[in-house]
């Protein structure tokens, strides 16, 4: 079965860019997707089909997709962005749902 | 604007089944897959298998044995139920909207997710 690897934590300071991978056999060419969760609350999208963003979701919020990483970066990162995030795919073999094990964003 | 709204009970004793629904509103049940994903305490996301506008379904591999999802279209509701629960069922249980097809699709409307434990 398709596995994602993230890292368990990645912190840093308000203002900085803050960015998290998602590691998979050539996941570039896969769609991967992410979300944000924050304690006690569903997880939203927060980018889709690589680099997309839903409505509401700031400018901030961006992603690539290349080989065997993708990443997502958040740039002048604020206190409200600390939450954990998770990226998906499709394994499109089995069509099951794949998500990365997650990584929690500290905000210093 | 869909919307999700789960209902079951949150104590399920070992060995008995879990049962959850998810009622959709807003948005028309087809096109899309009704999925389940869970979260054990501290843990990250865990998917459990979905359903289509037709009742086709595909499971996680780990829980295939024990889990069903169905589909009523008449109540556009989606259910699950997963039979001979253990302690390590114990989880906050969603459901989602799976929009973009199961090749490459996300979740893009979640239901508020429900704390199932699995006590005697």
């Amino acid at each position: 079965s398709y596995v994602l690897t993230q890292p368990p934590s990645v912190s840093v300071a308000p203002g900085k860019t803050a960015t998290i991978t998602c590691g998979g056999n050539n996941i570039g060419s896969k769609s991967v997707h992410w979300y944000q969760q924050k304690p006690g609350q569903a997880p939203v999208l927060v980018i889709f089909y690589d680099g997309d963003r839903p409505s509401g979701i700031p400018e901030r919020f961006s992603g690539s997709n290349s080989g065997s990483t993708a990443a997502l970066s958040i740039s002048r990162v604020e206190a409200g962005d600390e939450a954990d995030y998770y990226c998906q795919v499709c394994d499109t073999g089995s069509d099951h749902v794949v998500f990365g094990g997650g990584t929690k964003l500290t905000v210093l | 604007q869909v919307q999700l709204q789960q209902s079951g009970p949150g104590l399920v004793k070992p060995s008995e089944t879990l049962s959850l629904t998810c009622t959709v509103s807003g948005d028309s049940i087809g096109t899309y897959h009704w999925n389940w994903i869970r979260q054990p305490p501290g843990k990250g996301l865990e998917w459990i298998g979905h359903v289509d506008y037709s009742g086709s379904t595909n499971y996680n591999p780990s829980l295939r044995s024990r889990v069903s999802v169905s589909l009523d279209t008449s109540k556009k509701q989606f259910s699950l139920t997963l039979k001979s629960v253990t302690a390590a069922d114990t989880a906050v249980y969603f459901c989602a909207r799976l929009s973009g097809g199961t090749g490459s699709g996300c979740f893009d409307s979640w239901g508020q997710g429900a704390q199932v434990t699995v006590s005697s």
